[in-house]
């Protein structure tokens, strides 16, 4: 079965050091990786993914992620975290079947808590 | 281009009842997906429309469906409510061709069964 992991439920961060949140996946077949964020009560916003290419994906808000095949690891990384960046974060994965279009099978998320 | 519209923003209904939530699509965007997100199970797929067919479905009962419209809105529903059908129900649509693979989401509709 194809399935996500967040091994964190909350991660806590000092305004400007470095933030790491941790994904795990298990697939068969190659993998199409994505990182979504939630701020409360909106829904969740696309900040990257990874399909093919190179294992370092940049995305959006100066988040990066790598992509780690032998590990099935997808971890999200920002080198200085801003206050604004608290928010839920979900690791999602496309299982990979033809035409799974818009079904993601998503992680427990993880609670990023940013202090001044 | 406007995002995607989910209504109503908040559902009060009783356990037994139904309920229809609507979704318009960013304009241009033929796929529309449903998610249920609750504390304890996260967020799970429903389904999956695109074109006025359904293309993928989730493992919830015959009490949630959906359908999608010629101009590609969507609504979903659920007879027979049962409690633990509180939840925010989030909807997603998506291009073709280049970037189909990004969700662009909804605000939600959060759903309380009394």
């Amino acid at each position: 079965a194809q399935s996500v992991a967040q091994p964190e439920d909350q991660v806590n961060v000092a305004e400007g050091n470095p933030l790491t949140v941790k994904c795990t996946y298990s697939v068969s077949g190659n993998p199409y990786l994505f990182w979504y964020v939630q701020y409360p009560n909106r829904g969740l916003q696309f900040l990257l993914k990874y399909i093919t290419g190179d294992n370092l994906v940049k995305g959006s808000y100066g988040f990066e992620a790598e992509f780690n095949k032998s590990q099935t690891s997808f971890h999200l990384k920002k080198p200085s975290a801003l206050v604004s960046d608290s928010a839920l974060y979900f690791c999602a994965v496309r299982p990979s079947i033809y035409n799974q279009g818009g079904k993601l099978i998503f992680g427990q998320g993880t609670e990023l808590s940013v202090k001044p | 281009k406007a995002g995607v519209t989910q209504t109503p923003r908040y559902l009060i209904k009783t356990r037994g009842q139904q309920v229809t939530l609507s979704c318009s699509p960013i304009s241009g965007h033929r796929s529309v997906s449903w998610y249920q997100q609750t504390p304890g199970q996260g967020l799970q797929f429903l389904f999956e429309y695109f074109s006025e067919t359904q293309r993928n479905k989730g493992n919830f009962p015959g009490r949630f469906s959906g359908r999608q419209f010629s101009n590609s809105r969507s609504e979903m529903n659920v007879s027979t409510l049962e409690l633990g059908d509180s939840a925010l129900y989030l909807c997603a649509s998506s291009p073709q061709g280049v970037g189909r693979e990004k969700l662009f989401f909804g605000s939600g509709t959060q759903l309380s069964v009394l």
